[in-house]
C-alpha cells in the first residue's frame, strides 16, 4: 500500500512569503501530526488533526496553522516566513483506535527560506 | 523543547560489531519508541515498548525500559553498513489524553557502521 506521501519535497521561499505543505496519510490511517526538524531544535511537534479537527497543538506562534479534509489529507501553512522557519517539515500519520502509537512518517518536505 | 536526552550524540562502530544507544525522559509516558532516520529522509518506526514492559526484541533489536530511573536504551546487535542512520527516541506524556499523535523526540544518536 503507497506510504505517507508529503508535497512537494523541496522548496524555497523568501521572507515575509506564506507556504502550504501538502499530507497525503496512508489509506485508514485517519490522525495526521506535523512535526518541524532542524538541527538546532530538533523535532518538535506542530499539530495533530482527526476528524477534521485539531486535537493536539505544540508550542508554535499562530503564523503556523493546519487543517485536514474529509478524505484524512491535511495542509499546513506558515505565513509571514522567517528565516528560522527553515526545516524539515515532516508529516506522520497514525490509525485511531489500534492501541499502538506507531506513526508512519512521510518523507518529508524541506523549506528554505532566504 | 525536547523530552529526551540521548547518549552517545554520535557512535561509530565496524560491521558485526553492537551499537547501544541510551535515552532518558523527563515526564510520565505510556509508551517509549524508537524510530531510524535516514540522512534528510522521513523517520521509520522500529520498535515501541509499554511503560509496563521491561525489555521488547525485534529481530536484531532489543530495547530496554526502566521507568524508575526515566530511560531507555537502544541495542542493535551484529551491525551491518545498512543500519548507518540517526536513531530517535519518543515518548508520548501520560499527563495529555489521546497523545498519541503528539511525541517528544530526543535529539538523536548519529551511529556510523563501516564495512
Amino acid at each position: 500500500k503507497a506510504g505517507v506521501t508529503q508535497t512537494p519535497r523541496y522548496l524555497i521561499k523568501t521572507r515575509g512569503q506564506q507556504v502550504t505543505l501538502s499530507c497525503s496519510p496512508i489509506s485508514g490511517h485517519r490522525s495526521v501530526s506535523w512535526y518541524q526538524q532542524t538541527p538546532g531544535q530538533g523535532l518538535q511537534f506542530l499539530f495533530e488533526y482527526f476528524s477534521e479537527t485539531q486535537r493536539n497543538k505544540g508550542n508554535f506562534p499562530g503564523r503556523f496553522s493546519g487543517r485536514q479534509f474529509s478524505n484524512s489529507r491535511s495542509e499546513m501553512n506558515v505565513s509571514t516566513l522567517e528565516l528560522g522557519d527553515s526545516a524539515l517539515y515532516l508529516c506522520a500519520a497514525r490509525r485511531l483506535g489500534a492501541n499502538t502509537g506507531e506513526l508512519f512518517f512521510g518523507e518529508g518536505s524541506r523549506l528554505t527560506v532566504l | 523543547s525536547q523530552q529526551g536526552e540521548e547518549d552517545p550524540q554520535a557512535l561509530s562502530i565496524q560491521e558485526g560489531e553492537n551499537a547501544t544507544m541510551n535515552c532518558s525522559y523527563k515526564t510520565s509516558i505510556n509508551n517509549l519508541q524508537w524510530y531510524r532516520q535516514n540522512s534528510g529522509r522521513g523517520l521509520v518506526h522500529l520498535i515501541l515498548i509499554r511503560s509496563n514492559e521491561r525489555e521488547k526484541h525485534s529481530g536484531r533489536l532489543r530495547v530496554t525500559l526502566d521507568t524508575s530511573k526515566k530511560s531507555s536504551s537502544l541495542l542493535i546487535t551484529a551491525s551491518r553498513a545498512a543500519d548507518t542512520a540517526s536513531y530517535f527516541c519518543a515518548t508520548d506524556s501520560l499527563e495529555a489524553t489521546d497523545s498519541w499523535g503528539k511525541l517528544q523526540f530526543g535529539a538523536g544518536t548519529q551511529v556510523v557502521v563501516t564495512p
